[in-house]
């Protein structure tokens, strides 16, 4: 088993372009979740997929969007970048009838935005 | 959103035991709470998790007051290896919303 699995593992973008980081999740698993994380913090929710659709989104702007596709695989877009927007990247994966939803996180994508 | 707090660090002597403390009070009343570590470059890795009762597992023990709005992960015997920082974290009001701790980075001393 993989487990989780983020691709690319590190991106330099310049202000004002838009990037798309994808994961694919644990076998198994339908649910996926996005979080940033900036450094020295823990990591913000971003918000959640399942069965192809947002269930769940954190406090983050429009900027942010994503896909979940019918594979479980998801990709986080980010449009007009903005330097507070270098941070890592983590996609968690879960079971939505798990009785306690263990997330399984995978490396996370480093963004730096210039 | 209110916070879910932790201290910033604490430091431990390798082989003795670790209690880390966490307040939740925004975690739901009828999630469950979990607590996570990071280890550097890698992503979160779960350690266990507990719904009111204290749990115990082969990595640690989850202690939960009876108010739940607080827990503390206990490390019985601390090695080099659990040198990493700690999450509390749970889902807030009954929605699918998750909400991590402020962490807490445990140094361990040989």
């Amino acid at each position: 088993d993989a487990g989780v699995t983020q691709s690319p593992t590190h991106l330099i973008k310049t202000r004002g372009q838009q990037v798309t980081l994808r994961c694919s999740p644990k076998s198994g698993h339908d649910t996926v979740s996005w979080y940033q994380q900036a450094l020295g913090q823990g990591p913000q929710f971003i918000f959640q997929y399942y069965e192809e659709e947002e269930r769940q989104r954190g406090n983050f702007p429009d900027r942010f969007s994503g896909h979940q596709f019918p594979n479980y695989s998801s990709e986080l877009n980010v449009n007009a970048l903005l330097l507070g927007d270098s941070a890592l990247y983590l996609c968690a994966s879960s079971i939505t009838s798990g009785a306690y939803n263990e997330q399984f996180f995978g490396p996370g994508t480093r963004l730096t935005v210039l | 959103d209110a916070k879910t707090t932790q201290p910033n660090s604490m430091e431990s002597n390798e082989e003795e035991p670790v209690h880390l403390p966490c307040n939740h009070s925004t975690i739901s009343g009828t999630d469950y709470i979990h607590w996570y570590r990071q280890l550097p470059s890698q992503g979160p890795e779960y350690v266990i998790h507990g719904l009111t009762s204290n749990v115990n597992n082969r990595m640690a023990s989850l202690a939960i007051a009876e108010d739940r709005k607080s827990s503390t992960l206990i490390l019985h015997r601390a090695t080099l290896r659990d040198a990493a920082v700690y999450y509390c974290g749970g889902t807030t009001s009954g929605t699918y919303k998750y909400i991590f701790g402020t962490g807490t980075r445990l140094k361990v001393l040989a």
